[in-house]
């Protein structure tokens, strides 16, 4: 059974990057998108981005010039990097399995900003 | 890009059956047969329970089924069971090719 673990600081400065990294155990990242997305507490669900195995990636829009994901298939990660951010930022962060609908998930970290 | 717009709540007594709404435009559930419900848990991450519309992963109970007509997506649990108190998310393709949800619905079993 595929398995998803996100990792990284809880907290993050304002203005500074947050990265956080998914570990995928159980399967191969192999012919899969995954997926980064995001809960503000007490707020619904927003969709971050995606990267293919191979590298190919697609953000939200409202995030694209903060927004990086990377993924390293020898180590059966892939991470997500968020710029500049602001209190707005703070959330529970999921990675998951899938580009459109996402089939399996990791059980989410909480990461706020403040200084 | 709005939210899909979805009740704040819906409610019903066990055994009956519930169905929720996901409206969006004619640039993204009406448009594509790409939306998805999502069940979360209070604390939990949140569970695929439909794709593509109207399909089931394995494991997911028929007690749970998806329909959309025109710019409106459905969910819809019939035989309500306490354990189905949560909230639900759906979810759609859009034109500008990125993913939008709906506002949330908190389902209340009573």
């Amino acid at each position: 059974q595929v398995q998803l673990q996100e990792s990284g600081p809880g907290l993050v400065k304002p203005s500074e990057t947050l990265s956080l990294t998914c570990t995928v155990s159980g399967g191969s990242m192999s012919s899969y998108y995954w997926s980064w997305l995001r809960q503000a507490p007490g707020k619904g669900l927003e969709w971050i981005g995606y990267i293919y195995y191979s590298g190919s990636t697609n953000y939200n829009p409202s995030l694209n010039s903060r927004v990086t994901i990377s993924v390293d298939t020898s180590r059966n990660q892939f991470s997500l990097k968020l710029s500049s951010v602001t209190a707005a930022d703070t959330a529970v962060y999921y990675c998951a399995r899938g580009g459109g609908w996402y089939s399996h998930w990791g059980q989410g970290t909480l990461v706020t900003v403040s200084s | 890009q709005s939210a899909l717009t979805q009740p704040a709540s819906v409610s019903g007594s066990p055994g009956q059956s519930i169905t929720i709404s996901c409206t969006g435009t004619s640039n993204d559930v009406g448009a594509y047969n790409y939306v998805s419900w999502y069940q979360q848990h209070p604390g939990k991450a949140p569970k695929l329970m439909i794709y593509d519309v109207s399909n089931r992963p394995s494991g997911v109970s028929n007690r749970f089924s998806g329909s959309k007509s025109g710019n409106t997506a459905s969910l819809t649990i019939s035989g309500l069971q306490a354990e189905d108190e949560a909230d639900y998310y759906c979810n759609s393709y859009t034109s500008t090719n990125w993913y939008v949800f709906g506002t949330g619905t908190k389902v209340t079993v009573l």
